[in-house]
């Protein structure tokens, strides 16, 4: 079974702070991605990876930036949380190659900006 | 750009009863996939169409997609409390090969 876990189930933070959720699967995908989830919005794509050190934006980059040192790992930083970020943060991967685009999913991050 | 439309938002029905939840999406695409989410949980996969014409079951729940309407269908048949959940459908933006566009999400209550 693939596995994606996240780093925190919940996060408190205080506006202004540097904000690090860290996403790790173990199935050796290439593929990684970060959303937001947000009521009556869906999740929206905020960044993906197709590779080592390399991103992409999404469709909603604008406060956050990614990290991506090791395969299996995939980082979404927010340089200075505001309270507009409190949301919950979903990772997902999948692999390279495959002919969809079936993705699978982290148990996701419950950030609060206060 | 691709959009991503699902209707109803919210759905409260009996046990027993049958429903559709529908899935419209604005450009090309022949891939569409559909999600369970329970509360504080993350999203499963339920259901991969790849082509026009596609049907996935699964117990309860049926899904179809029509790529020339670009409509897919979830249908829920003789409805329990165990499908109480949220359902999204994301649909595969060709020109992003990487890219899954979802829609907002339909709650689902099944009352007893």
């Amino acid at each position: 079974d693939v596995k994606v876990t996240q780093s925190s189930r919940y996060l408190v933070k205080r506006t202004g702070e540097k904000v690090f959720l860290e996403c790790v699967q173990d199935m050796d995908h290439e593929n990684m991605f970060w959303y937001r989830q947000d009521p009556g919005l869906g999740l929206r794509l905020i960044y993906f990876s197709y590779d080592v050190k390399m991103k992409e934006k999404g469709d909603i980059p604008e406060g956050y930036s990614v990290s991506r040192e090791k395969k299996e790992r995939f980082s979404l930083i927010l340089e200075s949380a505001s309270t507009n970020q409190t949301s919950m943060y979903l990772c997902a991967s999948r692999p390279e190659g495959a002919s969809y685009n079936e993705q699978f999913f982290g148990p996701g991050t419950r950030l609060t900006v206060l | 750009e691709l959009k991503v439309e699902q209707n109803p938002l919210f759905l409260s029905m009996q046990e027993g009863k049958n429903y559709t939840i529908y899935c419209n999406y604005s450009t090309t695409s022949d891939r569409l996939y559909w999600y369970r989410q329970d509360p504080g949980k993350s999203l499963e996969s339920l259901f991969v169409l790849l082509s026009n014409g596609a049907v996935k079951q699964e117990g309860r729940l049926m899904a179809s997609l029509d790529t020339k309407a670009r409509l897919s269908t979830l249908h829920i048949t003789a409805a329990v409390h165990d499908l109480s959940a949220t359902y999204f459908c994301a649909v595969d933006d060709m020109e992003y090969g990487n890219k899954l566009v979802f829609g907002a999400g339909t709650i689902l209550r099944v009352k007893s």
